[in-house]
């Protein structure tokens, strides 16, 4: 399958302070990549929908403002948390799309304190 | 909208039992069926897909999954696991031929621990 790549793994950061997770298609150019949100012990939630060159589209209940989406390239789609909370905290993957299939990253777990 | 059940949370069995994880969906058009795996600490893996043809998909580690159109079912199957097989299941769908917003989106269900004890 194809590889998505995460960066950073873990972040630790304070509350009010803002953090950027980067996802990575590595062997595919990717105009569509998502990201979800995944609870202790539950499924994956999407976040929104990136996609290379446009705005971003979330779904319903996610604050646009506070998880900014940037997909400036067609390999790479960045995640800005924004003036995170501690509810923030929660374990953020990305994926590409392929052909009608997605691809998974490793995923980035985020702690704020 | 699409929505995907995953009947079982948790599945505890032995090496070398056979094994079927259930998964049902409700969408009101045609779908493309996954089934990922998430080894414990490593990310999320397709296991196999169905998007037309034989309903009898073959994937990986000799998984298989069965779509059933009549009772919007595509459960995995495995005849023989192993302790390696010890991970979370996720089934999911997605609409085929989407355009859009929808295009590629992917509903996930709760997910099925499975447990193998050597």
């Amino acid at each position: 399958g194809a590889v998505v790549s995460q960066h950073p793994s873990r972040v630790i950061c304070k509350s009010g302070t803002s953090v950027k997770i980067e996802c990575r298609s590595l062997d595919f150019q990717a105009t569509t990549m998502f990201w979800y949100r995944q609870f202790p012990k539950q499924s994956l939630m999407l976040m929104a929908t990136s996609n290379e060159g446009s705005k971003a589209t979330y779904e319903q209940g996610v604050e646009k403002d506070k998880f900014l989406i940037n997909h400036a390239s067609l390999t790479l789609s960045t995640l800005t948390v924004t003036s995170a909370h501690p509810e923030d905290s929660s374990f953020y993957i990305c994926s590409s799309l392929g052909t009608d299939t997605q691809y998974f990253g490793p995923g980035t777990r985020l702690t704020v304190l | 909208a699409q929505s995907v059940s995953q009947h079982n949370h948790h599945v505890i069995l032995s090496e070398a039992a056979s094994l079927e994880l259930g998964c049902n969906y409700s969408y009101g058009g045609t779908v493309n069926l996954f089934w990922y795996v998430q080894y414990p600490g490593q990310h999320l893996q397709l296991l196999l897909k169905y998007f037309s043809g034989d309903p009898l998909v073959k994937g990986i580690k000799g998984f298989e999954a069965e779509f059933i159109k009549s009772k919007f079912s595509f459960n995995l199957r495995k005849p023989s696991v192993q302790w390696s097989d010890t991970a979370e299941y996720f089934c999911a769908v997605m609409p085929a031929n989407a355009g859009g917003t929808s295009y590629g989106k992917l509903t996930f269900g709760q997910g099925t621990i499975l447990t193998v004890h050597p």
